[in-house]
């Protein structure tokens, strides 16, 4: 069973540019999660979607954004790109999405580095 | 609001023995506590879970306590060899669907010497 994609592995954009990144999770799963990881600031949550729908947002700014299509697949897209956007962009896949905690698992990221 | 609080920050053990990462957390609403290794380049892996309705739970050489009362669990790795060098996560998660989130430790660089 193939695990989650992510493509591009690595990114490099200038300040002001806008980037896609996107997610395959793993076949039969329907919820994915974005996160974002920097040394400074660790692992956090971006957003979760579940059968097209936005079900969870982090405290990031509006330029952060994303949508799931209906074969599951996830993009984010950044706006207006900082340097300290740069980090590695992971997304996690699960089963489901709701009362039922079931397990996460994620792909390898993005790497995403703004110049 | 760091709600999830790990250490220590890095940890060196000879090989063979007891590798001991402890994190502590606030929200009384999480009930789900997974821990992911991470290897550098590859994104994180779960290794274990534990829900709080039990103290204990193991796989292989690894263990998670579970601590409800004071709030902390943590993850032993028995044994521990030199492959298991990496940086490992504890993390939490709620049930209610607003708080689904997973909210990671900050981590620990585990370094296991030949």
């Amino acid at each position: 069973k193939a695990g989650v994609t992510q493509t591009p592995r690595y990114l490099i954009k200038t300040r002001g540019q806008q980037v896609t990144l996107s997610c395959s999770p793993i076949s039969g799963h329907r919820s994915v999660s974005w996160y974002q990881q920097t040394p400074g600031q660790g692992l956090q949550f971006l957003f979760e979607y579940f059968s097209e729908t936005q079900r969870n947002k982090g405290n990031f700014p509006g330029r952060f954004s994303g949508r799931q299509f209906s074969n599951s697949r996830s993009e984010m897209n950044v706006s207006t790109l900082e340097l300290g956007d740069s980090a590695l962009y992971l997304c996690a896949s699960s089963l489901v999405s709701g009362p039922v905690n079931t397990e996460a698992f994620f792909g390898q990221g993005t790497r995403l580095t703004v110049v | 609001q760091q709600q999830v609080k790990q250490s220590p920050q890095s940890l060196i053990v000879q090989k063979g023995g007891i590798s001991i990462i402890n994190c502590a957390y606030e929200n009384t609403a999480f009930d789900y506590f997974p821990w992911y290794q991470q290897f550098p380049g590859k994104g994180p892996a779960l290794l274990i879970a534990i829900r709080p309705d039990v103290s204990e739970k193991k796989e292989g050489r690894f263990t998670i306590s579970f601590n409800k009362s004071a709030k902390q669990f943590s993850l032993h790795i028995m044994d521990s060899q030199p492959g298991d060098s990496a940086t490992y996560f504890c993390a939490a998660r709620g049930r209610n669907t607003g708080r689904r989130a997973l909210t990671f430790g900050s981590g620990t660089r585990l370094q296991v010497q030949p």
